[in-house]
């Protein structure tokens, strides 16, 4: 099974700086890469997905990911950070699983935005 | 409006004392999961349901058990809670292959005394 490591559980960036969020996969195949996030007391919900088309991809409220083979990541980025990003963010890879799918996630990582 | 959706969101319960967590997609998706989300842990899928009938372990299935008697649900059972289940649980569906993305429900939030 594959494995998804996210550096830095937690991470603080001011309100109007970058926002980077790292992931690093192992996988002895093309990846299927996902970003979640996870606002407070609510469930998971897609941020962006990778899934071969195009090495840089772009998501929903300003983020995106670039899919970097050599260096196996996937890290989350976005150019200016709003209070509203506040939120936990967990990097997961999809893999062929009995003709499914299986999926492995990140331990997620906190953003703090400081005002 | 496509959904899942978790039932109840809280629950507080004492140890032994059999529970059913439920879960309901309305997008007709083949394939349902279960995790559990503890801090430092991120999400570890507890079983997962391929189709109707069709359900397999996933990372942590001990204590937990899961039936798929109709494509729309997939309902939790702790038969005997003991305090090391006290979690957040979600359930999660999608339509199976390895790029599709998963749909989460909100969430429920069980405490075992």
């Amino acid at each position: 099974a594959q494995s998804v490591t996210q550096l830095g559980s937690h991470v603080s960036v001011s309100e109007g700086a970058l926002v980077l969020l790292r992931c690093n996969y192992s996988s002895s195949v093309p990846p299927y890469l996902f970003w979640y996030v996870q606002y407070p007391n609510q469930g998971l919900q897609l941020l962006l997905k990778y899934t071969s088309a195009a090495t840089l991809v772009k998501g929903i409220n300003g983020f995106e990911a670039e899919f970097k083979k050599s260096e196996t990541s996937f890290h989350l980025t976005k150019p200016s950070a709003h209070m509203s990003d506040a939120a936990e963010y967990f990097c997961a890879v999809s893999e062929p699983w009995g003709g499914y799918q299986k999926v492995t996630f990140g331990i997620g990582t906190k953003l703090q935005v400081i005002p | 409006e496509a959904q899942v959706t978790q039932n109840p969101r809280y629950l507080i319960t004492v140890t032994g004392k059999k529970l059913t967590v439920t879960c309901s997609q309305n997008m007709n998706h083949e394939y349902m999961s279960w995790y559990r989300q503890d801090p430092g842990l991120g999400l570890r899928q507890i079983y997962y349901s391929m189709n109707v009938e069709v359900t397999d372990k996933g990372d942590v299935p001990e204590g937990y058990k899961v039936s798929r008697k109709e494509k729309r649900n997939f309902p939790l059972i702790l038969e005997s809670p003991s305090p090391n289940q006290t979690s957040l649980y979600f359930c999660a569906s999608s339509a199976g292959t390895v790029y599709n993305e998963q749909f989460f429900g909100p969430g429920t939030r069980l405490t075992v005394l």
